[in-house]
């Protein structure tokens, strides 16, 4: 089945850029989704079709696609956006959404 | 506003039974699919399976397919995921969440502690 490789951790100083990545097979064919997750809450979307944000996610989150990686950034990390940071796409072959294992955003 | 609500916390003996509930509102329940997924403390999300709430079809993870059953309700908009012959590493929150157009999970609930514990 698919696979989604993500990096467990990222650490950043306030107010610097906090990138995290997200690698598959052929990922540039797909679409991207990304998912913050703080301690003790459930997952929110914030970024869907590889860079669009929903509403009420501040334009500090962006999302971008290149070759066999898709990255989430964060410009002007705050301390608020410490969370498990995950990507997911959907498999078309197996008919079901792919999660990657997460990475954790500390704020230095 | 769109909202899925989840039953709460359970307590389970391995070898016991546990049914979820997620009750969705502020849009049509017939038209997005709901996906349960899984988290086990510390650990990344794990799919477990979808049902479209139209026609009750569903699918199912293969680990988990000989002990889950999602079903519907449409008069209450509703959706259960029961899990059967709990095990210790069934441990988890789950959550159901609303599937848009074969891409993202845009609403999800706040999630079902289960413990299984002896």
């Amino acid at each position: 089945s698919y696979v989604l490789t993500q990096p467990p951790s990222v650490s950043v100083a306030p107010g610097k850029t906090a990138n995290f990545t997200c690698g598959g097979n052929n990922i540039g064919s797909k679409k991207v989704h990304w998912y913050q997750q703080k301690p003790g809450q459930a997952p929110v979307l914030v970024i869907y079709y590889d860079s669009d944000r929903p509403s009420g996610i501040p334009e500090r989150f962006s999302g971008s696609h290149s070759g066999n990686t898709a990255t989430l950034t964060i410009s002007r990390v705050e301390a608020g956006d410490e969370a498990d940071y995950h990507c997911q796409v959907w498999d078309r072959s197996s008919d079901h959404p792919v999660f990657g294992g997460g990475t954790k955003l500390t704020v230095l | 506003q769109v909202q899925l609500v989840q039953s709460g916390a359970e307590v389970k003996k391995p070898g016991a039974s546990v049914k979820v509930s997620c009750k969705v509102s502020g849009y049509t329940f017939t038209h997005y699919y709901i996906q349960w997924v899984r988290q086990a403390p510390g650990q990344g999300l794990e799919w477990m399976g979808w049902i479209n709430p139209q026609s009750g079809g569903t699918k199912y993870t293969q680990t988990l397919q000989d002990r889950i059953t999602m079903t519907r309700d449409t008069s209450t908009s509703t959706v259960y995921m029961e899990l059967s012959s709990l095990r210790s590493d069934d441990t988890a929150i789950y959550y159901c969440a609303r599937l848009y157009s074969y891409g993202p999970l845009d609403y999800w609930g706040q999630g079902s502690l289960v413990t299984v514990s002896s």
